[in-house]
């Protein structure tokens, strides 16, 4: 069974422009959850959906990132215009169900940087 | 805010036993999980507790006690390959989502 699967690997761009970045989770999982790990810091949560549904966008910084998951299968994270705090690894995880055990399974990440 | 504390840095040899510590102050508690990450890598899952006491899971442990907010990892056995960040993440009651410590980044020397 394929894992979760994340692209670009790396994205550098400079100040302003916009990048869009796609998380195919693991086949059947419902849910798909987007992380951010700025430098030196912690992995920290971005929005979460469920199916095609934003179930839960509280982590997203502001309105120059959109997620979308058209149909329920993959997604796509767009940052327009970038900025340089933007920079930093990008992760996706899924899930089958939201049940107590279930397991976020993580893709490697894209790392972004802006210059 | 949630907060979730571990070791920066660990260094051990190879053959020998670690415990990584990683406590937690959050608004409700509903399951703590382990992940290991080797540079970049995916975060992959090692364990899960939700109640108190230990769950063995061959070479790796993980104990929670969460009338103390505390958790540990314990690796027996250690090997090269085990060289990486292990995180420590948190779910509370009424999210989905897990709230993550910033890793610790374990060095395994000959």
């Amino acid at each position: 069974e394929a894992g979760v699967t994340q692209f670009p690997s790396h994205s550098v761009i400079e100040k302003g422009q916009t990048v869009t970045l796609r998380c195919d989770p693991i086949s059947g999982h419902d849910n798909l959850y987007w992380y951010r790990r700025v430098m030196g810091k912690e992995i920290k949560f971005l929005l979460h959906f469920v199916k095609e549904s934003k179930q839960d966008e509280s982590g997203m910084p502001n309105n120059r990132f959109l997620a979308e998951r058209t149909g329920g299968t993959y997604s796509t994270l767009k940052v327009q215009p970038a900025e340089l705090e933007d920079s930093g690894v990008y992760f996706c995880a899924s899930t089958q169900g939201l049940g107590g055990t279930d397991t976020q399974y993580f893709g490697p990440g894209t790392r972004l940087t802006v210059l | 805010g949630q907060n979730i504390d571990q070791p920066t840095e660990m260094t051990a040899t190879e053959g020998a036993i670690v415990q990584i510590n990683c406590t937690y102050q959050t608004s409700g508690f509903n399951g703590l999980f382990w992940y290991q990450q080797h540079a970049g890598e995916a975060p992959t899952f090692l364990s899960y507790n939700v109640l108190d006491g230990l769950e063995e899971k061959g070479r790796f442990s993980s104990f929670l006690s969460r009338s103390k907010g505390y958790s540990y990892l314990l690796l027996k056995e250690l090997q090269m390959k085990d060289s990486a960040s292990y995180l420590c993440a948190v779910r509370v009651t009424g999210a989905n989502n897990l709230f993550f410590g910033t890793g610790t980044r374990l060095t395994v020397i000959p």
